[in-house]
Formats: C-alpha cells, sequence, structure tokens
C-alpha cells in the first residue's frame, strides 16, 4: 500500500500570501489529520476531518482552515500568512476501526519570508 | 490542558548499550499510546504502540505501560548508530464522535555513539 502524500514538499512564501497544502491518506483511510512541526512548540494538532466533516480542532487562529473531499483528500489553508506559520506542515491519516493509530506522510517545509 | 512531557536530551549512549526513554502524561483518561521516530529532517515514523498496562516487545523495541503512574517508555537494545534520532511520545484521548486526538511530547534525542 502507498503512504500518505502530501504535496508540495517545499514552499517559499511572503508574509501575507496564502497558501494551499493537499494531502492523500492511504488507500482506505478515511480520516486525516493535519498538524504543525516547530523547533519551539513540537507537534501541534490543527484539524481532524472525516467524511468530508471536520470533527475536531485544535487552538489556531481561523487563518488556518482545511476541508475533505469525498475520495479523501484533504486540503489545509494558510491564509495571510505570519512569519511565525514557517514550519513543517504533516498530514497523518488513519484507518476505520483503528483511528487513533495515525500515519504521517512526508510533510510540507514551509518557509515566510 | 493534555500534557506528555519528555526528556529533550540529548540522550548519548554506546552501541550495544540499552536506551531507555521516558514519558509522562497528564490525562487520565488517555487510552492509547504510541512512540514515533524522527529522522532529521524526515517525518515522523511509527515504531511502537502500546493500550495495556506492561510490557510489549517488538524486534529490539519494549514499550512499557504503567496507566497508575501516568508513564510510558521505551527501551531500545542493542543500540546501533542508525537508531540515532528524536523519539516522541504521543498519547491518544477521545475528543468525541469517533475523533482521535494525538498529544505529542517534544521529544528525546538519541544519540548512539560507536
Amino acid at each position: 500500500k502507498a503512504g500518505v502524500t502530501q504535496t508540495p514538499r517545499y514552499l517559499i512564501k511572503t508574509r501575507g500570501q496564502q497558501v494551499t497544502l493537499s494531502c492523500s491518506p492511504i488507500s482506505g483511510h478515511r480520516s486525516v489529520s493535519w498538524y504543525q512541526q516547530t523547533p519551539g512548540q513540537g507537534l501541534q494538532f490543527l484539524f481532524e476531518y472525516f467524511s468530508e466533516t471536520q470533527r475536531n480542532k485544535g487552538n489556531f487562529p481561523g487563518r488556518f482552515s482545511g476541508r475533505q473531499f469525498s475520495n479523501s483528500r484533504s486540503e489545509m489553508n494558510v491564509s495571510t500568512l505570519e512569519l511565525g506559520d514557517s514550519a513543517l506542515y504533516l498530514c497523518a491519516s488513519s484507518g476505520t476501526g483503528d483511528e487513533d493509530t495515525q500515519y504521517f506522510g512526508p510533510g510540507t517545509r514551509l518557509t515566510v519570508l | 490542558q493534555k500534557e506528555v512531557e519528555q526528556n529533550s536530551g540529548p540522550l548519548s549512549v554506546p552501541e550495544g548499550a540499552i536506551a531507555s526513554l521516558n514519558c509522562t502524561y497528564s490525562d487520565r483518561g488517555s487510552q492509547s499510546f504510541f512512540w514515533y521516530r524522527q529522522y532529521s529532517g524526515k517525518s515522523p515514523e511509527l515504531i511502537m504502540f502500546i493500550y495495556s498496562n506492561g510490557d510489549k516487545e517488538d524486534g529490539r523495541f519494549t514499550a512499557q505501560l504503567n496507566k497508575a503512574s501516568q508513564y510510558v517508555s521505551l527501551l531500545i537494545r542493542d543500540s546501533q548508530p542508525s537508531d540515532s534520532a528524536t523519539y516522541l511520545c504521543a498519547v491518544s484521548s477521545d475528543s468525541g464522535a469517533g475523533s482521535y486526538q494525538l498529544t505529542f511530547g517534544k521529544g528525546t534525542k538519541l544519540s548512539v555513539i560507536p
């Protein structure tokens, strides 16, 4: 089975721009979670989607949003980028009946200048 | 606020020794416990999970769970230089509606010296 894939792998943006990141889960997995990883804060939960519905949300501002499509692929969007949004953005998927076991994609490294 | 605490390290062990990584968590309702390995510049890779009190062994890795003490550990036997990485402890809690949220520690950096 192919693993979780994320595109793009690297992004450079400037402050004020917006960005969209994409994630394709492991085949058959319907739950997709997003995390932000920074050296100072570690891995922090952004949100989780299941069957096109956001089931859970972390403590991030409304500039961070996401969605999930009928094929379980997910996107996250960050609007009005700030320097502090520079981070590794990780997507993880989990399968039905095993929802708490999450498998991570390679991540998207976002740099905001 | 759910918290997961780990020693940041670095933890240095000689090749062939046992590396012991520890983790404590604050939420008594936590149900599942995970260890991820993260090499520099890479994403976390799941290496062990444990649900019940006691030990669980997988090859050179042993996870230990003590729910009464809210303590999880990972032992790596016969440590190899390729084990040098950051080890993340993660704790799962039921957020309702079938959703499970992982809370991560900040990781322990392990260095295995040849």
